[in-house]
């Protein structure tokens, strides 16, 4: 089983600030990942898929980047919208299909 | 709109069962693997059962294999988790989505409450 390490747990960033979230792949992944937003009492969003493509409808301010085992979400310019908790999840050896244990994005 | 509406979460005693139910609509269902995620309270994501479009390829998570079945119904656009031999440890919101790899499609979840 593959499992996904974020980091940090937490991040306090001001609104208008960029924020950068980590997440770490226990073995390679290829460019097998996706990245998910969870705001409280919503189910999750897929945001980004395949490391780097935004899903459908997600604003230009959230870019992904990384392939193998090293995984960056960047956020360029916070909107109160976006504090939330986000979970990357790799899918290229599965089962299981492995999430990572969350960062929480909170106001600074 | 794509839609995923899950229903039959609710409260059960430890060894019961449950059977939960998601309605999708909006896409064409019988092309999407479908999926069972939960999410324990104040907990992270966590993959439960998947089933291919054709419903020829089933996986579980060690953590439920032999107590859960996932089956689906192509012609009701319908897909379904039987829960069996429920313990404590089951508790947490459930999530049917759609998959291409990645979760494309999410309901908004049904609660299940293991509790005596």
């Amino acid at each position: 089983e593959i499992v996904m390490t974020q980091s940090p747990a937490t991040l306090s960033v001001s609104p208008g600030e960029r924020a950068t979230l980590s997440c770490r792949a226990s073995q390679s992944v290829s460019s097998n990942l996706a990245w998910y937003q969870q705001k409280p009492g919503q189910a999750p969003r897929l945001l980004i898929y395949g490391a780097s493509t935004r899903a459908t409808g997600i604003p230009a301010r959230f870019s992904g980047s990384g392939s193998g085992t090293e995984f960056t979400l960047t956020i360029s310019s916070l909107q109160s919208e976006d504090f939330a908790v986000y979970y990357c999840q790799q899918y290229n050896n599965w089962p299981p299909e492995t999430f990572g244990q969350g960062t929480k994005l909170e106001i600074k | 709109e794509v839609q995923l509406v899950e229903s039959g979460g609710g409260l059960v005693k430890p060894g019961g069962s449950l059977r939960l139910s998601c309605a999708a609509s909006g896409f064409t269902f019988s092309s999407y693997s479908m999926n069972w995620v939960r999410q324990a309270p104040g907990k992270g994501l966590e993959w439960v059962s998947s089933i291919s479009s054709s419903s020829s390829y089933i996986y579980y998570a060690d953590s439920v294999k032999g107590r859960f079945t996932i089956s689906r119904d192509n012609a009701k656009n319908s897909l379904y988790l039987q829960m069996n031999s429920l313990r404590a440890e089951d508790t947490a919101v459930y999530y049917c989505a759609g998959d291409r790899g990645h979760f494309d499609y999410w309901g908004q979840g049904t609660l299940v409450t293991v509790s005596s």
